[in-house]
């Protein structure tokens, strides 16, 4: 079946440090492959996705890459700001072995500190 | 355009209770979805539609029920309310038959004594 691991947290960073949370995943078909953010509160919201090997999703600062070969979708960002601060989620979709679903990670918890 | 709102923000429960989770949303969408978030857990899917008529199971169905009689309705029902649904709920939209790119509502928070 469809799984995905993404690094346990949580994770504190100072304001402007460089953030990576790493996520790997299987999958049975092809794939398309997300990250979700929910800020404290609220619902999850759609930060970024790649739907193909070698995309790069992209939003807000943030990137992520679609790597086939190390089965990988890990999220970066360059300079991090207290609003930042937020649960992600790393999701795939497999809509190549027919499944309407999406997997979900277990979230990483970020805190950035001024 | 609200886009996917969810009734009640908080409930509590007693074992035993029933009740019923209302999602709805006013984007036309065809795809909707229940997920349970529990600590260290993530989410879970519990059930899904891919259309008015048409409901399926997620991976965790067990103890609710659900039905699709129109396009923007979504309900999801406790039959019989135990401790270990104390959860958060939240129903998500999402523009095609598929799970791609899900529109979440703001959930609910559910606590069954």
């Amino acid at each position: 079946g469809n799984s995905v691991t993404q690094m346990e947290g949580p994770v504190t960073l100072s304001e402007e440090a460089f953030l990576t949370i790493n996520c790997t995943y299987t999958a049975t078909g092809y794939p398309s492959l997300f990250w979700y953010v929910q800020y404290p509160g609220e619902g999850l919201q759609l930060l970024l996705k790649a739907t193909k090997a070698d995309d790069k999703g992209s939003n807000k600062g943030f990137e992520a890459t679609y790597r086939k070969e190390t089965t990988s979708f890990h999220l970066e960002k360059g300079s991090v700001q207290v609003s930042d601060s937020a649960v992600y989620f790393c999701a795939l979709s497999d809509l190549g072995a027919g499944s309407y679903q999406l997997t979900f990670g277990k979230g990483t918890k970020l805190s950035v500190i001024p | 355009n609200a886009g996917v709102t969810q009734t009640p923000k908080f409930q509590v429960l007693k074992t035993g209770q029933s009740m019923t989770l209302q999602c709805a949303q006013d984007m036309n969408h065809e795809y909707m979805s229940w997920y349970r978030q529990d600590p260290g857990m993530g989410l879970r899917l519990i059930h899904y539609s891919v259309g008015a008529g048409i409901t399926d199971q997620g991976e965790v169905p067990n103890g609710y029920n659900v039905s699709r009689s129109t396009t923007e309705d979504f309900p999801l029902r406790l039959l019989s309310a135990a401790p270990s649904q104390t959860s958060v709920y939240f129903c998500a939209s999402s523009p095609g038959l598929s799970a791609d790119t899900q529109y979440f509502g703001p959930g609910t928070r559910l606590t069954v004594l």
